[in-house]
């Protein structure tokens, strides 16, 4: 059974770095073809790609977010680490990590998480 | 960046409809397109992928179809439990974008 789940802080100011945490089970991200996303939600909007990186780490970031955004992974501890620096009211969304295969879409979503920013 | 158009945005229709939601990208995506489901505070389902792959699990009244650089989404009887929005994503080019949404209410 395939799972993930998106953990870190549910309110940040704004200026803050935000770090989150996808932990996932049931498949490597070590094995050929397998990547990991972000996506975001803001409430009442559209789905927004963020980042992924791949089995290979290869790595693609959303050039709209550019220097902001940062993904990482850690094999060994099934994880994926996005941070987003200069938070703004605007950042406002649920966040989602997501598997998905080369060729397909994201096939498995964690629960997403609501991150607020607001002073 | 590629950008991803849906149409309609809100679609009313009854059980037992036939029903379509079209997807239009700015360029040339191959065949690189997804389509995902979500109901109200729960995250996307993916559906559909490769434009007309049937995600496992997901009920034959599903397909997907594509011509060029539109694509389509038809549930073929509507059901209950298919009231909700669906977004298209293309995975073609970096950035991957979504569409907008089409959200699909009960008439």
């Amino acid at each position: 059974q395939i799972t993930l789940k998106e953990s870190g802080p549910t309110l940040v100011k704004p200026t803050q770095t935000l770090m989150l945490t996808c932990a996932f089970s049931g498949f490597s991200l070590s094995t050929n073809g397998v990547g990991v996303g972000w996506i975001r939600q803001p409430p009442g909007k559209a789905l927004e790609w963020l980042a992924v990186i791949h089995w290979n780490d290869v790595k693609y970031v959303s050039p709209s977010l550019g220097s902001r955004l940062t993904i990482t992974k850690d094999t060994s501890k099934n994880q994926v680490v996005l941070t987003m620096t200069n938070m703004d009211p605007v950042d406002t969304a649920t966040y989602y990590c997501a598997r998905r295969l080369v060729g397909s879409g994201f096939d498995n979503w964690g629960q997403g998480t609501l991150v607020t920013v607001s002073s | 960046d590629i950008q991803m158009t849906q149409s309609p945005s809100t679609l009313s229709a009854s059980v037992g409809d036939r029903i379509i939601i079209t997807c239009r990208a700015s360029q040339s995506i191959s065949s690189w397109l997804a389509w995902y489901q979500q109901k109200p505070g729960r995250a996307p389902k993916l559906l559909i992928y490769k434009a007309s792959s049937l995600e496992s699990g997901v009920p034959s009244r599903f397909s997907g179809s594509a011509s060029g650089t539109e694509f389509t989404l038809t549930i073929s009887s509507l059901q209950p439990d298919d009231f909700a929005t669906y977004y298209c994503q293309q995975y073609n080019g970096y950035p991957w974008t979504f569409g907008q949404g089409t959200k699909v209410e009960i008439k």
